[in-house]
């Protein structure tokens, strides 16, 4: 099926550092999508972005997350500064519509985070 | 809001035996789709199966199925045919409308199924 890539696969870093997560969508797909899901707990969606902007965050996209997709290129989380409690798998998905008849999500292989 | 419960959190069979995986849900909308996922032990997401609620016919694809009772807002994943590399976390989903054509996926705790030789 549709292949969704995420670089890099593994991140460790200090809290209060800065960390992006990087998402390579489906070519043709349109809407994006960020979930963390921390061991052994659910996922968890944080953001959905669309036509270059954030339709809905939950209260778990907290200030210091931001969302990005510059020219086409790679989906981005930016993380700035890191706290502990950031330390997870972060899934990138995408989708080629919002509507209802294409509404399959599909997933990146996650980037697991972990601040020390 | 929107909720999704997977009670079994853990389930054993053995080798080319059906299993059945439960799950239900809460919505108030009249028109919703519910998805099958699963998460293999290298953490990647696979998707499996969707129902969409406005269908009667319960939707198969490959040795998936579903059994959906809309009266009971449930829906179970039916494998058939067990094979050891179905062994993995599975996760029931169900799509909640944002704004405009925006959606999320409201995510059920998943059942970790070993399947066994």
């Amino acid at each position: 099926g549709p292949k969704v890539l995420q670089i890099p696969s593994h991140q460790i870093i200090d809290m209060g550092q800065m960390v992006t997560l990087n998402c390579d969508p489906v070519s043709n797909h349109l809407y994006f999508y960020w979930y963390k899901q921390i061991l052994g707990q659910q996922m968890e969606f944080l953001v959905n972005f669309y036509n270059g902007k954030v339709m809905e965050k939950s209260k778990l996209f907290k200030d210091q997350f931001s969302v990005e997709r510059p020219d086409g290129s790679y989906f981005t989380l930016k993380i700035q500064p890191t706290a502990l409690e950031d330390s997870a798998v972060y899934f990138c998905a995408s989708s080629p519509s919002g509507t209802r008849h294409y509404a399959e999500q599909f997933f990146g292989p996650g980037t697991r985070l972990t601040v020390l | 809001a929107q909720k999704v419960t997977q009670t079994q959190t853990s389930i054993s069979v053995m080798e080319k035996t059906t299993v059945t995986m439960d799950c239900v849900y809460e919505t108030r909308d009249s028109s919703y789709f519910l998805f099958w996922y699963k998460q293999t032990a290298s953490g990647e997401i696979v998707f499996l199966i969707r129902q969409d609620s406005y269908k009667k016919e319960n939707a198969t694809e490959g040795h998936y199925s579903l059994n959906f009772q809309k009266p009971k807002s449930s829906i179970g994943l039916i494998i058939t045919a067990t094979q050891i590399e179905d062994s993995a976390v599975y996760f029931c989903a169900m799509r909640e409308e944002i704004v405009g054509d925006n959606s999320k996926l409201i995510w059920g705790l998943g059942t970790s199924l070993v399947v066994n030789p």
